[in-house]
């Protein structure tokens, strides 16, 4: 069965560095979001894609993120300048009709 | 603007006994509902989902929910608990007509009892 898939798995990087998160959506579907989880917190919608153009997006998602599809098969998710409190599972989602999770990507921000 | 409230952060429950998971919804249209749980650091599996079909939902591992809209419910149950139900257990509702992004709940933990 088609799944959802992030890379890296673990990523550490120090505060005010770039980060790229990767997914590879499930080949036919249209719609990408990105979620974060915050330790111990519940999961949090941070935007939604389609089109190649963000069709929502939160109020955490602010001038420091943006989303890309470079190609016909990744959608990524970059932070600019981390901050400490970015330290969370990102999980990437790709939907047809409901959303499919990829297996998250833990960013420890130091 | 729609969200999910589940009753419980921690849910303790002998192996072998009924697990009961709540979770209340508000939603100003029809909503979609979903459980999804999520072992130790680990990604969001699906659980079961209720699409505007039938009112009782079963899913996997032998959990089932029932969409209660006098109640505004989908408490999550299980006749059973197994120790592999131990987990984290996520309540979750979108817009209907599909390709819709999900609110989730606070969470609940299950622990099982040996």
């Amino acid at each position: 069965e088609p799944e959802v898939t992030q890379t890296p798995s673990h990523q550490v990087t120090q505060m005010g560095q770039e980060v790229i998160l990767r997914c590879v959506p499930i080949s036919n579907h249209l719609y990408f979001y990105w979620y974060r989880q915050i330790l111990g917190q519940k999961v949090e919608f941070l935007v939604s894609f389609y089109n190649n153009e963000i069709s929502e997006k939160s109020e955490i998602f602010d001038d420091q993120f943006s989303v890309e599809r470079p190609d016909g098969s990744n959608f990524t998710l970059k932070i600019r300048s981390t901050k400490l409190e970015d330290s969370a599972m990102y999980f990437c989602a790709s939907s047809d009709r409901e959303n499919d999770f990829g297996p998250g990507t833990r960013l420890t921000v130091t | 603007a729609q969200s999910v409230t589940q009753l419980g952060s921690h849910v303790s429950v002998s192996e072998g006994a009924l697990v009961l998971l709540r979770c209340n919804y508000s939603s100003s249209v029809p909503p979609y509902l979903f459980w999804y749980v999520q072992y130790p650091n680990q990604g969001l599996q699906l659980l079961l989902k209720y699409t505007s079909a039938a009112t009782l939902v079963k899913g996997i591992n032998g959990f089932e929910a029932e969409f209660k809209k006098s109640e505004t419910s989908f408490h999550l149950t299980k006749p059973s608990a197994h120790m592999s139900d131990a987990a984290e257990y996520f309540c979750a509702v979108s817009k209907t007509g599909g390709y819709q992004k999900v609110t989730f709940g606070t969470g609940t933990k299950l622990q099982v009892i040996p």
